[in-house]
């Protein structure tokens, strides 16, 4: 199975809303309401940030948010900060005898 | 406090064999599965494989079925990752991660090691 498609990069300005977003298909992302978002900040491990498509872990700010359509998940980052500036990458089941498929990822830059 | 420290950086060449380790704390070692995750220098993450320590289940991705193996030592709370012939194209930060796995469905990644880079030269 290929990797989930997520674009290279996203930007926005501090304060904007900025959204990424994940496309799979029916076997996957479509199929199942098992997506999860990673953000990893250079040199740094990845870190939970939402689960079952639109779950937040506890500690992780409500200006993060995640949402599914279709085949197609998303991420939306509320009130950018600069901190935000990061790699972000989904994941999402994909059937049994699978671990799961990860997006590319997508550099998010804050302008 | 959920805490998996991780091995520190190895230096091969082509051929070695390597075992890179994965202390979890803070949580119940043999009733939580442990995964590995592999990173390329500049690329994204893939997964590996995970494995049960309550029962020494072990599933791996396909990429990396018959290349890898993952162990763990219950009395130790220790999962490894080990190669028994390494080859340049391992050369990667290798990230151990608590999965979260409910039906057999890996519902998330919520806590991870600091990463091991393994750098083999040919």
């Amino acid at each position: 199975q290929s990797a989930l498609t997520q674009p290279p990069s996203a930007s926005g300005s501090p304060g904007q809303s900025v959204t990424i977003s994940c496309t799979g298909t029916s076997s996957d992302v479509g199929g199942y309401d098992y997506v999860s978002w990673y953000q990893q900040h250079p040199g740094k491990a990845p870190k939970l940030m939402i689960y079952e498509v639109s779950k937040r872990p506890s500690g992780v700010p409500d200006r993060f948010s995640g949402s599914k359509s279709g085949n197609t998940a998303s991420l939306t980052v509320s009130g950018l900060q600069a901190e935000d500036e990061a790699d972000y990458y989904c994941n999402s089941y994909a059937g049994s005898n699978n671990l799961g498929l990860f997006g590319g990822g997508t550099k998010l830059t804050v302008l | 406090e959920v805490q998996l420290v991780q091995s520190g950086v190895e230096v091969k060449k082509s051929g070695e064999s390597l075992k890179i380790s994965c202390k979890g704390s803070g949580y119940s070692f043999t009733s939580n599965w442990i995964g590995w995750v592999r990173q390329m220098p500049g690329n994204g993450l893939e997964w590996m494989g995970i494995f049960y320590p309550g029962d020494s289940d072990a599933r791996y991705s396909p990429s990396f079925q018959g290349q890898v193996t993952i162990s763990a030592d219950k009395s130790i709370t220790t999962a490894y990752l080990q190669w028994s012939s390494l080859k340049a194209s391992d050369t990667a930060m290798y990230y151990c991660a608590r999965p979260i796995v409910v039906r057999g469905v890996v519902i998330r990644l919520d806590y991870w090691g600091q990463g091991t880079l393994v750098t083999v030269s040919s």
